[in-house]
C-alpha cells in the first residue's frame, strides 16, 4: 500500500472555479511535506514545502495546509485558470537523504 | 543552461536493446536523482548521486539497470536488453545538495518505448 494517498484521482473544474486536492500519509517519522506541479509532457515543479510546525503555506493562488497530526494535507486553488491543468503531486518525506514518498497524483483538467 | 536537460526527450528501441538516457543538471548542483514514471503511476525512485558516488542503488528495478555520473556533473542511465515493461518516463533532477529539504529540479523526461 502506498504511503501516501491522493484524492481525487482526477477532477474536471470550469475557468475561474475554486478547488482543493487531498493527500494522506502514514509516512513516520515525519520531516516534509511538498506539493509539485506536473504538466503534460513536463518535469515536476515545486509549488510549496511544509515542515512538521507549519500549518499553511501560499504561493499566489496555491494555497497547501497541513495537519501532522491527522496526516493530512490539502492543496487549494483559488479562482483557477486554464494553465492550472497539470497534475499535482504529493511528496512526504522522513528526516533521512532520499527517503521521500510520492503519490500518484491528481489530474486536474479546468474547462473555459 | 537555465534548468536540467535530458537527452533523447522521446526513444523508441526493440526489446532486447540497450538503452542510454543522458542528464544534464543545473551547473553547481551536486545532487542528482533518477526517477521512473510509468502512465498513472507515481514516481518511482530509482537511484541518486552525491557528486559522483552512488550512496543509495536500492531503487533500480534489476541488474540491468545501472548508472555513472562523471565529473560531478552529467549522468547517464543504462537500460540492458530493455523489456517492454522498462516502458516509462525517465526523470532526472537535481539538487544543490541532497537531503529532502534542497528543492529538485526536474528536467522534462526521456519517453522510453519498448516495442
Amino acid at each position: 500500500k502506498n504511503q501516501v494517498e491522493q484524492s481525487p484521482q482526477s477532477l474536471i473544474i470550469l475557468e475561474g472555479k475554486n478547488c482543493t486536492l487531498q493527500c494522506n500519509y502514514t509516512v513516520s517519522p515525519f520531516s516534509n511535506l511538498r506539493w509539485y506541479k506536473q504538466d503534460t509532457g513536463r518535469g515536476p515543479v515545486s509549488l510549496t514545502i511544509m515542515t512538521f510546525s507549519e500549518n499553511t503555506k501560499s504561493n499566489g493562488r496555491y494555497t497547501a495546509t497541513l495537519d501532522a497530526d491527522t496526516k493530512q494535507s490539502s492543496l487549494h486553488i483559488t479562482a483557477s485558470q486554464l494553465s492550472d491543468s497539470a497534475s499535482y503531486i504529493c511528496v512526504v518525506s522522513g528526516p533521512y537523504n532520499n527517503d521521500m514518498r510520492f503519490g500518484a497524483g491528481t489530474r486536474l483538467t479546468v474547462k473555459p | 543552461g537555465a534548468g536540467v536537460s535530458q537527452s533523447p526527450s522521446n526513444k523508441v528501441t526493440e526489446k532486447g536493446k540497450d538503452v542510454e538516457l543522458r542528464c544534464d543538471p543545473i551547473s553547481g548542483h551536486t545532487a542528482l536523482y533518477w526517477y521512473r514514471q510509468s502512465l498513472g503511476q507515481g514516481l518511482e525512485f530509482l537511484i541518486y548521486f552525491q557528486g559522483n558516488s552512488a550512496p543509495d542503488k536500492s531503487g533500480l528495478p534489476s541488474d540491468r539497470f545501472s548508472a555513472e555520473r562523471t565529473g560531478g556533473s552529467v549522468s547517464t542511465l543504462t537500460i540492458q536488453r530493455t523489456q517492454q515493461e522498462d516502458s516509462a518516463v525517465y526523470l532526472c533532477a537535481s539538487s544543490l545538495a541532497t537531503g529532502s529539504y534542497n528543492e529538485q529540479f526536474f528536467g522534462p523526461g526521456t519517453r522510453l518505448t519498448v516495442l
